[in-house]
């Protein structure tokens, strides 16, 4: 099976910019999972989606983000407007049922706010 | 406040020798407890759990180790190879999200 696609893979940005995240979760995985990964530093929940609605958002640092997942399938990430601190790796998992199940992370994608 | 701890930033360790990864955690309602590694470049890949009504789990060259009362658990490879080298992370859940900790990186030389 295909595993979760992330994209782009890197993005480097201008502060005030706009940046547009996408995560295609594994076929079938109600459960998407957006994280993030500051330099050094552990990797922070940022939100928790069950099929189209948002499960758990309390992660979410501010609301300059935004997360969507339309019809249940992939999810965007939409950070506007950017600023420095937001650089780090953004990573999206899926799982398939809740509670003991691990998640299926993505390679990421690098941002660079500059 | 950091609720999964890894201390160890770093652990270098011989080929064929035991690498032994720890990890503390401070909330007494995680029930779940998992181990990822991730190498440069990719997403971190699951290697193992560990429920809370155990104390061990093992697969293959991999065991963890959890200690309820202390609040601490491991995860012990042996033999070390090579291929071993990467970032591990410890992470754990008491409800649907994991809370990870900073990572060990691990080099495994020859």
């Amino acid at each position: 099976e295909a595993g979760v696609t992330q994209f782009p893979s890197h993005s480097v940005i201008e502060k005030g910019q706009t940046v547009t995240l996408r995560c295609d979760p594994i076929s079938g995985h109600d459960n998407l999972y957006w994280y993030r990964r500051v330099m050094g530093k552990e990797i922070k929940f940022l939100l928790h989606f069950v099929k189209e609605s948002k499960q758990d958002e309390s992660g979410m640092p501010n609301n300059r983000f935004l997360a969507e997942r339309t019809g249940g399938t992939y999810s965007t990430l939409k950070v506007q407007p950017a600023e420095l601190e937001d650089s780090g790796v953004y990573f999206c998992a899926s799982s398939q049922d809740l509670g003991y199940s691990p998640l299926h992370f993505g390679n990421g994608t690098r941002l660079t706010v500059t | 406040d950091q609720q999964v701890k890894q201390n160890s930033p770093s652990l270098s360790v011989q080929e064929g020798r035991i690498s032994i990864l720890n990890c503390d955690y401070t909330n007494s309602m995680f029930d779940y407890f998992l181990w990822y590694k991730k190498y440069p470049a990719e997403g971190p890949t699951f290697l193992i759990s560990i429920s809370s009504i155990k104390d061990k789990n093992e697969d293959g060259r991999f065991t963890v180790f959890l200690n309820k009362s202390a609040k601490h658990l491991s995860l012990h490879i042996v033999p070390s190879q090579p291929g071993d080298s990467a970032v591990y992370f410890c992470a754990a859940s008491a409800t649907d999200k994991l809370i990870f900790g900073t990572g060990t990186r691990l080099q495994v030389f020859p």
